[in-house]
C-alpha cells in the first residue's frame, strides 16, 4: 500500500501477556518512530530507527518495551508482561528525512490490558 | 526539558464562527509542523513553517510563524463540523527530535 501499515489495529490481551505490534513504513522512508497516546493526550515518543544507524531508545518506558527493525522495512514494537497502564494507542510514523519533521502516521494499534 | 505549550486543550463552538489555537514555547525551532488528527486515524500533516513571520494558507486555515521561530499559531476561518478534530503541533531542531504539543480538541457543532 501507499500508506504506513500497521497491525493488529485492535489488540486486547490480558495482564501479563507479551503482545507483539507490528508497522510497515512507507516504502523508502528511512526514518522510523514509534510514539504512544493515552486517551485524549498528545504523543509520547518511545523509539526512533534511521536506517542501520543505533535506535535512540530513550523514550521507551521500561524494560518491557523493546522494538527491532531491520534496515528499512517492518518494524515491531513488543510489551512484555503488559499491564494495565500500557493501555493506549501505539503510533508508527515513517519518514523520508526526519529532520523535516514531516511524519507520514499508520492509523495506529489500540492496545487493551484487561 | 523544551516544550511545546498548546491552546486552549478544549475548544466546542458553532459552525460558522472563527478559532485561533496557539503553540509557544522558549525554543526556536528549524520548522514546525501542524497535524490534524480525527478518531482513530492517525496525525495527518497539515502544514510545515520554516521561515520566520511565513503565513502559510490551507483553504479556510491560516497557519502562521512567529519571527522568532518560538511560536505559531493556527486560525480556523468560519468553521465547519469537517474541521472537528485533535489538532496537534510539533517543533523540530533541525535533527529527527521533535517536540510535541499536547493537542487542541476542537469540536465544531452544526
Amino acid at each position: 500500500g501507499a500508506g504506513v501499515s500497521q497491525s493488529p489495529s485492535n489488540k486486547v490481551t490480558e495482564k501479563g501477556k507479551d503482545v507483539e505490534l507490528r508497522c510497515d513504513p512507507i516504502s523508502g522512508h528511512t526514518a522510523l518512530y514509534w510514539y504512544r497516546q493515552r486517551l485524549g493526550q498528545g504523543l509520547e515518543f518511545l523509539i526512533y530507527f534511521q536506517g542501520n544507524s543505533a535506535p535512540d531508545k530513550s523514550g521507551l518506558p521500561s524494560d518491557r518495551f523493546s522494538a527491532e527493525r531491520t534496515g528499512e522495512s517492518v518494524s515491531t514494537l513488543t510489551i512484555q508482561r503488559t499491564q494495565q497502564e500500557d493501555s493506549a494507542v501505539y503510533l508508527c510514523a515513517s519518514s523520508p528525512n526526519a529532520w523535516t519533521g514531516e511524519l507520514f502516521f499508520g492509523e495506529g494499534s489500540r492496545l487493551t490490558v484487561l | 526539558t523544551q516544550l511545546l505549550e498548546q491552546s486552549p486543550q478544549f475548544l466546542s463552538i458553532q459552525e460558522g464562527e472563527n478559532l485561533t489555537v496557539y503553540c509557544n514555547s522558549s525554543s526556536v525551532f528549524s520548522s514546525l509542523q501542524w497535524y490534524r488528527q480525527e478518531p482513530g486515524e492517525g496525525p495527518v500533516l497539515l502544514v510545515t513553517v520554516v521561515t520566520g513571520g511565513e503565513v502559510k494558507k490551507l483553504k479556510r486555515l491560516t497557519f502562521q510563524f512567529g519571527d522568532a521561530r518560538k511560536d505559531s499559531s493556527l486560525h480556523i476561518t468560519a468553521a465547519q463540523p469537517g474541521d472537528t478534530g485533535l489538532y496537534l503541533c510539533a517543533g523540530a531542531h533541525s535533527n529527527y527530535q521533535l517536540i510535541w504539543g499536547a493537542g487542541t480538541k476542537l469540536i465544531i457543532k452544526p
